[in-house]
């Protein structure tokens, strides 16, 4: 079984731009969660999206945003970008049916400029 | 506001010893907790979990406790190996969320 991909690996932008971010799960799995990894902020919850709809949400300003489409794939935006944005983002997958482990993938590597 | 603590930021261990790694939680809404391995440049591995309404779940080398009175949990590692290097990071869901809310880790070294 594929494990979940992230596209880009790595992303180089300059402050005040936009991004997208690509996560494909696992066949099979219709949640897609995504995570911001920071040296100061550690692993953080940015939302969790369930058959194409946002069922939850941390913490992060507006800017930051996702979709999901009907193959379960998933993108996140970050729009007017800041030099904080520079960070590993991190989509985990499951299968949605109920609280149980999530799977990482690799991680895209984004350095703002 | 830190809701999962791991206060040792590094632990080192000699092979084929126990290890034991270490965390603490606040929010009495979790109801499931997972432990993951963490080597650089790639995402979290799962290792192991357990239920709130559990003590202690075991999976060959890796066991691991939680003390709810405490708000408390722990990953045993025995014996440990070399390649059991990595960072480790303790997780909490609260009840029927889909959210993990995460320590800070650890970074286990395990010496020859």
């Amino acid at each position: 079984k594929a494990g979940v991909t992230q596209t880009p690996r790595y992303l180089i932008k300059t402050r005040g731009q936009q991004v997208t971010l690509s996560c494909s799960p696992i066949s099979g799995h219709r949640s897609v969660s995504w995570y911001q990894q920071t040296p100061g902020q550690g692993l953080q919850f940015l939302f969790e999206y369930f058959s194409e709809t946002q069922r939850n949400k941390g913490n992060f300003p507006g800017r930051f945003s996702g979709r999901q489409f009907s193959n379960s794939r998933s993108e996140m935006n970050v729009s007017t970008l800041e030099l904080g944005d520079s960070a590993l983002y991190l989509c985990a997958t499951a299968s949605g049916a109920g609280v149980e482990e999530q799977f990482f993938g690799p991680g895209t590597r984004l350095t703002v400029l | 506001d830190q809701q999962v603590k791991q206060n040792s930021p590094s632990l080192s261990v000699q092979e084929g010893r126990i290890s034991i790694l270490n965390c603490d939680y606040t929010n009495s809404m979790f109801d499931y907790f997972l432990w993951y391995k963490k080597y650089p440049a790639e995402g979290p591995t799962f290792l192991i979990s357990i239920s709130s309404i559990k003590d202690k779940n075991e999976d060959g080398r890796f066991t691991v406790f939680l003390n709810k009175s405490a708000k408390h949990l722990s990953l045993h590692i025995v014996p440990s190996q070399p390649g059991d290097s990595a960072v480790y990071f303790c997780a909490a869901s609260p009840q029927g969320a889909q959210k993990l809310v995460f320590g800070q880790g650890t970074r286990l070294t395990i010496n020859p």
